[in-house]
Order: structure tokens, then sequence, then C-alpha cells
């Protein structure tokens, strides 16, 4: 079974400086896909980038990047220029890719990291 | 981005009562549903696959006779919580797949939480 796994419960940053969120995963698939999504205090789940497997290159979306880490197992989040806004919980999420089976679409989720931005 | 709506958002019932929560998808269809369950502070833990016009595929641990599930079209899909108990007190968020082309995104419900005295 795939696992994922966030070694910290929380962190912070202060407003405009850099954070990293750690995540490493652990699968047997070749096709997968992985994600990390924002809980915000109102519990929306609000996807903030993806990244296919088989894609060398990272995923970038505006102040939000991660460095994934194939052969590690590692998909850290990068979020640059902190904001008040980025405030929340964030996960990172598995997903089998279509060879995957019935596993396909379903998300494991990590434990997530609570993220606090001080002005 | 595509929206998916959830109703009731909060729910109060007493012991023994059952419990029905609707997720549907506003401005796409969606043949993929999925069910979360998810306790106070703590992570999503995937309860259910509902498919349109097929049986729901439930997660080992997972009650189906409990958590019964229907999807009846490309847009609505329903959680009846039966013979609710207090131990079934939770947020329940669902997620709909959108399929442009070759890539599918999730998108999710603004979640329901159900408080069983």
């Amino acid at each position: 079974a795939q696992t994922v796994t966030q070694s910290q419960p929380e962190m912070s940053v202060q407003e405009a400086e850099t954070v990293t969120l750690s995540c490493t995963y652990d699968t047997s698939e070749s096709d997968y896909y992985l994600f990390w999504y924002k809980q915000p205090p109102s519990r929306q789940m609000i996807l903030v980038i993806r990244q296919e497997a088989y894609k060398q290159q990272n995923a970038t979306e505006n102040r939000f990047s991660v460095n994934f880490q194939k052969a590690a197992k590692s998909f850290s989040l990068k979020i640059s220029d902190s904001q008040l806004g980025d405030a929340a919980m964030y996960f990172c999420a598995y997903s089998a890719g279509r060879a995957g089976g019935t596993s396909y679409g379903k998300l494991t989720f990590g434990q997530g990291t609570i993220l606090t931005v001080h002005p | 981005g595509a929206v998916v709506s959830q109703h009731p958002s909060r729910v109060i019932c007493k012991s023994g009562t059952s419990v029905k929560i609707e997720c549907r998808s506003l401005d796409f269809q969606a043949t993929t549903m999925f069910w979360y369950r998810q306790f106070p502070k703590q992570s999503l833990m995937l309860m259910a696959t509902s498919n349109e016009g097929s049986k729901a595929t439930y997660e080992q641990g997972v009650e189906k006779d409990k958590f019964l599930i229907n999807h009846a079209s490309l847009t609505l899909s329903t959680l009846t919580v039966t013979s609710a108990h207090p131990e079934d007190s939770s947020f329940y968020i669902c997620s709909a797949t959108e399929s442009r082309g070759y890539q599918e995104t999730q998108y999710f419900g603004p979640g329901t939480r159900l408080l069983v005295l």
C-alpha cells in the first residue's frame, strides 16, 4: 500500500520569507501523481500544485514550487514570498496513475503540516 | 476552476437517525466522486469511491451498510449515514473528478460537519 509521510506537524515563517514543507512517500508504482493541497480554516481543500511522476521537471505555480526527487521518493513544497493568506494546513497527497487500475484517482494524504505566517 | 457543492454544510441529529449528505458538481460532469472523512486536526481518510451508475467501492474498514452511497447522475452523489451514533460525528468531504482530455483533476466540496448527539 502507498503511504505518505509529512514529518513536520507545524512550521512557521515570517511574511515575505521562504519556507519548505517536507513530504516523503512510498510506492511500488511507476505511474503516479503527487499533489499539495491547502486547507485553510474554512476547511475547503484547495489544490496548490501537482506533479506527474513521469515528468522530470519540477512543477511551479507562481510562488509555489516543488522539489521532486523520484529516486528518494521525496516531494517538498517551497513557498516563496510568504503571505498571511498562505497560513493553513498543507497536505501532501499521492494518487496512482491509470496503470494503477482500481487505485487510479484515489488520494492518499499525509498527516498534514500546519503553516503559520507571522507578520 | 470547477465547483463542487455539498449540502448541508452542517447537521446535528439524534443518535439512531439517518442523515443524507449531497455532493454536486455544479459546472461539470463527474463520472467518479470520492467521499472522505476528517477528524479534527487530522488528515483526510478515503471512505469510498462512487461511480455513476454502479455500486460504490468501499475502503477497508468502512461499513457499506452504515454509509450508503448513491451516484444516480453525473452531477450528484449522496452519502447516507444510517442509524448515526456519536462516534460518527466528523467532517465529511466529497470530491468530484473533472476530465479534460488526458488530465483529470479532483475538486473538493466545502465539507459537511456532522454532530450526532
